[in-house]
């Protein structure tokens, strides 16, 4: 079963909000990742999570917090969000190796997000 | 120079025609190649596998020439399901497993 899922599809929340973008998956994958997907745009890596430890941050802003919580779950926590922070994230699993070749990510279907 | 680069299309081709996507990339060190294609509003979903050797999976064929640094998608008998973008993802190197995408490619098979 090759299955990524998320929580909420869909979100609109305003400046002041605080909310949490939830990704589960139970294929025994140790790597994890948040992307951001504008529209007509490839998705843009925010954050790795290799063994339930960060280890990429491409320089996200402060008002998106990651968390993995363990080896199935990773949350993505939002305060403080800017309009332009609209979009659809996407969270990816795959298998985690050291010193082997990376493997291929699965996505879940994403939560598409307003900020208003 | 971008990491991966892309024809963004669109490529209409009538249903049955044959197509060709090709994607090159910029980093001699990079160890894994693949094809998603992404619906609209959807997910990427994993296409398949790039390997030196090439594969083929049903009517798909993907190759990979890593002197010449580039990769290449082949449709056979294109169905009107087949519309889609096509996304080329290279990952660098192991010690970086995130995936970097090409800007992809439209195809809109028409009947």
């Amino acid at each position: 079963d090759t299955e990524v899922t998320q929580t909420p599809k869909h979100l609109v929340m305003g400046m002041t909000n605080k909310k949490s973008l939830k990704c589960e998956q139970h294929m025994g994958h140790r790597a994890m990742y948040w992307y951001k997907q504008k529209a007509k745009k490839p998705p843009e890596l925010m954050f790795v999570y290799s063994y339930e430890k960060l280890s990429i941050n491409e320089s996200v802003p402060s008002r998106f917090s990651p968390e993995c919580p363990n080896s199935s779950l990773l949350n993505l926590h939002l305060h403080a969000l800017q309009p332009e922070d609209s979009a659809l994230y996407l969270c990816a699993s795959s298998q985690d190796a050291p010193g082997s070749p990376p493997y291929e990510q699965y996505f879940g279907p994403g939560t598409r997000l307003t900020v208003t | 120079r971008k990491e991966v680069e892309q024809d963004p299309g669109p490529f209409n081709v009538p249903e049955g025609a044959t197509v060709a996507f090709n994607c090159t990339y910029s980093n001699s060190a990079s160890q894994s190649f693949f094809w998603y294609r992404q619906d609209c509003r959807k997910e990427p979903k994993l296409l398949m596998s790039v390997y030196s050797s090439g594969n083929e999976d049903g009517r798909f064929t993907a190759q990979l020439n890593r002197a010449s640094q580039y990769i290449s998608l082949l449709i056979r008998d294109s169905k009107l399901s087949d519309s889609a973008t096509y996304l080329c993802v290279v990952i660098g190197y192991t010690g970086r497993r995130a995936l970097t995408f090409g800007s992809g490619t439209r195809l809109q098979v028409q009947p």
